[in-house]
């Protein structure tokens, strides 16, 4: 069965660089891998999305492992605004469905 | 300012009533999606639409019909609403494939009774 990972949480001190990280364990050479986070009580918000090689973005960066089995998240500076739960997602192949990961909540200590 | 709006935002309803989500995107996005989100936990995808009269389902449809006339709209129905399906409904929308980035509305906090 298809399936995509995380860790169920994160912490970071504040401004220290954040590396999120995110396995999927099939995925077709088609398929972008999106990053999206979530504040409390609101809908997920788009972060950044990349096929293959990494990507940046005035949120983040994306870098993707080379077999696209697993990529990263990358938040430079962390801030207090930065807390939420942060979830990758695999979109629909030919093989399955949209599959978000379980999310990771980031916790920012001041 | 363009958007997606879901409605209602809360939604209080009895087991065995049948119940509408409305969801209205004003960017002309081909592919629209409906996830709950069930209390402490991640999204799951219900049904999704790639274009007018074009749907199909995700993860966990049972329960839930949908339809897409009009393609800035795509309501969800309950058409006998269970305890299990109280829930954080949102709505997405994304352009022209899969793989653009989906834009989520704010959800609809439903409770069943």
């Amino acid at each position: 069965d298809a399936k995509t990972t995380q860790p169920n949480s994160m912490e970071s001190n504040e401004e220290e660089p954040v590396h999120l990280p995110c396995n999927h364990s099939t995925i077709s050479g088609t398929d972008y891998i999106h990053w999206y986070r979530q504040l409390p009580s609101q809908g997920p918000e788009y972060v950044i999305h990349g096929l293959t090689s990494n990507v940046n973005n005035r949120m983040a960066s994306l870098a993707i492992a080379e077999d696209r089995k697993s990529s990263t998240l990358i938040l430079h500076r962390a801030t207090l605004r930065d807390a939420a739960v942060y979830y990758c997602l695999r979109p629909k192949t030919s093989y399955d469905k949209v599959i978000f990961g379980p999310g990771t909540s980031l916790s920012v200590i001041p | 300012d363009a958007g997606i709006t879901q409605s209602p935002r809360y939604k209080i309803t009895e087991t065995g009533r049948q119940v509408t989500l409305m969801c209205h995107q004003t960017w002309s996005h081909s592919y629209m999606f409906w996830y709950r989100q069930d209390l402490g936990h991640g999204l799951r995808l219900i049904y999704y639409s790639a274009a007018a009269d074009i749907t199909d389902k995700g993860e966990v449809p049972d329960g839930y019909v949908v339809s897409r006339s009009k393609t800035e709209n795509f309501p969800l129905t309950l058409e006998s609403a269970t305890r299990s399906q109280t829930s954080v409904y949102f709505c997405a929308s994304s352009d022209r494939s899969l793989n653009q980035p989906q834009h989520f509305g704010d959800g609809t906090r439903l409770s069943i009774l």
